[in-house]
C-alpha cells in the first residue's frame, strides 16, 4: 500500500526567505504525486502535480517540486516566501492506473511566515 | 474553469440525525470520491464510485455511510445516524478517467452537536 510521510509538522520562515517542505513516499513504482495547500477552514488547492516526464515541476504561486526516484521524495520549494503563503501544506500520492483518483495524504506541514 | 461544487458549505446537525452532503462533480467526469478531514488532521479517503457502484471504500466507510448518484449531476454522501466523531470537513472529488487526477470541491464542514 502507498504511504506518504511529511517529516516536518511545523516550519517557520521569514518573509522573503526560501522554503523547502519535505515529502517522502512509499510505493513500488512511480506514483502520481501532488502538493495541495489549505488555508484555515478552506478547501484544498492544488499547487502542482507530477505524473511522468520532467522531474522538476512548476506550479502555481511560484512553487516548484522535484521528484527524486532514488530518494522516494517529492519536496516542495519556493525561492522567496510571501506572508500569504502561511497555510497547511499536504503532499499526496496516488497509484497510476485504475483508481488514480484515490489519493493518500500526508499529515501535513503547517507553514508560519514571520514578518 | 469547471469545478466541483459542494453544498452546503457548513451544516450543523444533532447527534443521531441523518445528514446528506451534496456534490456536483465536473460534468464529463465519471469517477467520484469522498474524503474526510477531521479538524487538525490529514485528509482521509472514504469511498470511490464508478458506474453507479462503489469501487473501493476505506475502513472508515462503515454501514452508517452510503453514497448515491441520484441523477445525472449530483453525487451524495449520506450518514444515517450521525455521531459526534463524524464532525469533520468532507470533500468531494471527481476525475474524468480512472487514471486521471481528481479535482476537489471546497468541502462541507459538518458539525455534530
Amino acid at each position: 500500500a502507498q504511504s506518504v510521510t511529511q517529516p516536518d509538522i511545523h516550519i517557520t520562515v521569514s518573509e522573503g526567505a526560501s522554503l523547502e517542505l519535505r515529502c517522502n513516499y512509499s510505493y513500488g513504482a512511480t506514483p502520481y504525486l501532488f502538493w495541495y495547500v489549505q488555508s484555515p477552514g478552506q478547501g484544498l488547492q492544488l499547487l502542482l502535480k507530477y505524473f511522468s516526464g520532467d522531474t522538476l515541476v512548476q506550479g502555481i504561486k511560484g512553487f516548484e517540486a522535484e521528484f527524486k526516484r532514488s530518494q522516494s521524495s517529492f519536496n516542495l520549494r519556493k525561492p522567496s516566501v510571501h506572508w500569504s503563503d502561511a497555510a497547511e501544506y499536504f503532499c499526496a500520492v496516488a497509484t497510476p492506473g485504475t483508481n488514480a483518483g484515490k489519493s493518500t495524504f500526508g499529515d501535513g506541514t503547517t507553514l508560519t511566515v514571520k514578518p | 474553469e469547471p469545478e466541483v461544487t459542494q453544498t452546503p458549505s457548513h451544516q450543523v446537525t444533532q447527534m443521531g440525525q441523518e445528514v446528506i452532503l451534496r456534490c456536483v462533480p465536473i460534468s464529463n467526469h465519471l469517477y467520484f470520491y469522498w474524503y474526510r478531514q477531521i479538524l487538525g488532521q490529514k485528509v482521509e479517503f472514504l469511498v470511490s464510485f464508478y458506474n453507479n457502484e462503489i469501487s473501493e471504500k476505506s475502513e472508515i466507510f462503515d454501514d452508517q455511510f452510503s453514497v448515491e448518484r441520484p441523477d445525472g449531476s449530483n453525487f451524495t454522501l449520506k450518514i444515517r445516524s450521525t455521531k459526534l466523531e463524524d464532525s469533520a470537513m468532507y470533500f468531494c472529488a471527481s476525475s474524468e478517467i480512472a487514471s486521471g487526477q481528481a479535482f476537489f470541491g471546497q468541502g462541507t464542514r459538518l458539525t455534530v452537536v
